[in-house]
């Protein structure tokens, strides 16, 4: 199966850097995703990683290491508005290209 | 242009009903899936649809069936509904592409379905 682990709950000053990670088992890799979500909406689509490296969408940034089964999400020069849940989500070629989720981080910014 | 749409957005049920959940995937987008996230927790995938035909399940009961229409549209049937049944279902549409090369944004996901079950 899928694990996907990411911590819980976080929390981050308005204008400071917070990295969220995730890790993951899975043998049919193809593909990490990180998902925004607000309380009571869909989850947004952020970033896509399925080479190693950093890939940088403006304020957000999330890298890959496959060898370690590792991601994380960067997200710079925090604004309030970045309070949410921050989902991980590992695509496997296994089971028919699905995504599988973590449980994801509930981040709150604070003044 | 439309993205993915789902009705109702909120449903009251109570133990034993059963209930149907409606998708309109974005346009330009022929697959299907379902999942149900629980409060704090992840979305879990329930099953995938393309070509009218259920591709992929996850681990949910017999309960949880689903269709596709030849318009792409769906429907989530849950039946002998359960307090534990009570959550978000998310539907997510994405398209097979060409030579089976997968967008690289993955899904796009409607707002959802908020279901309570009493």
């Amino acid at each position: 199966g899928q694990n996907i682990d990411q911590p819980t709950e976080m929390t981050a000053t308005e204008g400071a850097i917070v990295q969220i990670n995730c890790t993951y088992q899975t043998s049919g890799f193809n593909g990490l995703f990180w998902y925004q979500q607000h309380a009571g909406e869909a989850p947004t689509f952020l970033s896509y990683n399925v080479l190693d490296g950093l890939e940088e969408k403006g304020r957000f940034s999330s890298f890959l290491s496959r060898s370690k089964g590792y991601s994380y999400l960067l997200l710079k020069e925090l604004q309030m508005k970045d309070s949410a849940s921050y989902l991980c989500a590992v695509r496997d070629l296994r089971t028919g290209n699905q995504f599988y989720f973590g449980t994801g981080t509930s981040l709150t910014v604070i003044p | 242009d439309a993205g993915v749409t789902q009705s109702p957005t909120h449903l009251i049920k109570t133990r034993g009903q059963q209930v149907t959940l409606r998708c309109s995937p974005k346009s330009g987008h022929d697959t299907v899936s379902w999942y149900q996230q629980a409060l704090g927790q992840g979305p879990q995938f329930i099953f995938q649809y393309y070509e009218e035909e259920e591709r992929q399940r996850g681990n949910f009961p017999d309960r949880f069936s689903g269709h596709q229409f030849p318009n792409y549209s769906s429907e989530l049937n849950v039946n002998a509904l359960l307090l534990g049944d009570s959550a978000l279902y998310l539907c997510a549409s994405s398209s097979s592409g060409t030579g089976g090369r997968l967008s690289n944004y993955g899904y796009t996901f409607g707002s959802g379905t908020r279901l309570t079950v009493v």
